[in-house]
């Protein structure tokens, strides 16, 4: 699987924008960016994927460079309870394991008050 | 989504016995996994569940140390054997319902002395 590197951490005030990024500079044109999160005790939680084109949902955005080798996930208004740890993992589409995931050591993400 | 229990919740068990985790999902999905997530550490994948034949198992795991269970498309079990300290770990069940997404359950909470 291709690999990701994020930032071990990363600081926010609540309700202020938040931009974690990931680089995968060895992304193959089959694999989609995934982004899940983790909060303390749970376990991890689906926030937003994408092949090429910028992506949004209610929770986040996706924003994909042109070359693909970088991604940023964007929180548009942090809240405390956005404070988790953050995985951008690559999943290939091709063959037989498309399905599995690979988590790297991902972002801790903490929001202050 | 999907809504994905897990029993137990947590367990402390002794070294040199098993434990037998199970996974109940509320709908009928095709693809369903076991990860492991050691203190301090983000997510392994152990095996892909497997309905009607055996488990696909990544490596470094084995069957006869994490046998695994699916008897139909909502139910699985993973069995943690012959137990020593180092199984320590939280075990994780995922299901793929539709397209591309992960649901995670809760997680079951091992501590074994």
């Amino acid at each position: 699987d291709a690999k990701t590197t994020q930032p071990n951490s990363m600081e926010s005030n609540e309700e202020e924008p938040v931009h974690l990024p990931c680089n995968h500079s060895t992304i193959s044109g089959t694999d989609y960016i995934h982004w899940y999160r983790q909060l303390p005790s749970q376990g991890p939680e689906y926030v937003i994927h994408g092949l090429t084109s910028n992506v949004n949902n209610r929770m986040a955005s996706l924003a994909i460079a042109e070359d693909r080798k970088s991604s940023t996930l964007i929180l548009h208004r942090a809240t405390l309870r956005d404070a988790a740890v953050y995985y951008c993992i690559l999943r290939d589409n091709s063959g037989g394991s498309n399905y599995k995931l690979t988590f790297g050591k991902g972002t801790l993400l903490t929001v202050n008050p | 989504s999907a809504v994905i229990s897990q029993k137990p919740s947590r367990d402390i068990c002794q070294r040199g016995t098993s434990l037998t985790i199970q996974c109940q999902v509320d709908s009928q999905v095709t693809m369903m996994f076991w990860y492991r997530q050691q203190p301090g550490q983000s997510l392994t994948l152990i095996a892909t569940a497997n309905q009607g034949s055996e488990a696909t198992y990544e490596s470094g795991f084995v069957i006869d140390k994490f046998p695994i269970s699916r008897p139909n498309l909502t139910f699985s079990t993973l069995t943690v054997s012959n137990m020593s300290p180092e199984d320590s770990s939280i075990y994780l069940c995922s299901v793929v319902l539709r397209g591309e997404t992960q649901y995670f359950g809760p997680g079951t909470r091992l501590l074994v002395l």
